[in-house]
């Protein structure tokens, strides 16, 4: 596609429910990050991807976190077990290699709301 | 561990005025530096970034950047501001494994 796509937009769930957020990246990126932004911050680093393994994972803040992306491509973050404090806008970004002098797209976010 | 900080949550300039966007920053190694925008409702976007080489470095929409090695800084400019420049921008150092720290952002508000 043009640009980096996450699916839903917007997400209402209850405590406790599991939740799947999805990243179609920038086709042909190898790339992928996921981040965290809350209200006045900054993205926090959750995790990235080269290919289909995970680089780095120390951003996920607990086990109730995970991400995938089986295929090189799509990548899929997904969180048992919601609490309220998960509540916050989850970015996904895309780039043409992991080092560091690339830029990276970034979608619109997902807007994760726990009630 | 790396980390960036922008000072001034807010900063606001009159039209046609210069503005400067203040961070600086800390990394092992070699430090990529990025500025990004976002507007509102929209996705981060990328501005510009420095790698490698002149320490002034150009991007989009007129904006550049001044890399201070020794203050740890690169801070974002543009001689004359627009009204439409209003967003909130964020600094971001990246490490030589790939992985992005971002500063908290910094809201420019340009005034007619």
């Amino acid at each position: 596609g043009a640009g980096v796509s996450q699916t839903p937009s917007n997400k209402v769930t209850e405590k406790g429910k599991y939740v799947e957020l999805r990243c179609d990246p920038i086709s042909g990126h190898t790339a992928l990050y996921w981040y965290r932004q809350s209200l006045g911050q900054g993205p926090e680093f959750l995790i990235y991807f080269q290919g289909t393994g995970a680089a780095d994972d120390s951003g996920l803040p607990n086990d109730r976190f995970f991400a995938v992306r089986p295929e090189g491509s799509v990548s899929t973050l997904k969180i048992q077990r919601t609490e309220r404090g998960d509540s916050a806008v989850y970015l996904c970004a895309s780039s043409s290699s992991l080092g560091g002098n690339t830029e990276a797209f970034f979608g619109q976010g997902t807007r994760l709301t726990v009630v | 561990a790396q980390s960036v900080a922008q000072p001034e949550d807010q900063v606001n300039v009159a039209e046609g005025n210069p503005l400067t966007v203040k961070c600086t920053y800390s990394v092992s190694g070699n430090p990529y530096l990025f500025w990004y925008v976002q507007y509102p409702n929209r996705g981060l976007q990328f501005l510009l970034k420095y790698i490698t080489g002149d320490n002034l470095v150009k991007g989009s929409y007129g904006f550049e950047a001044e890399f201070n090695k020794s203050q740890t800084s690169f801070h974002l400019k543009k001689p004359s501001a627009l009204v439409s420049d209003s967003a909130l921008y964020f600094c971001a150092v990246k490490n030589d494994a790939g992985k992005s720290t971002f500063g908290d952002g910094t809201t420019l508000t340009v005034k007619p």
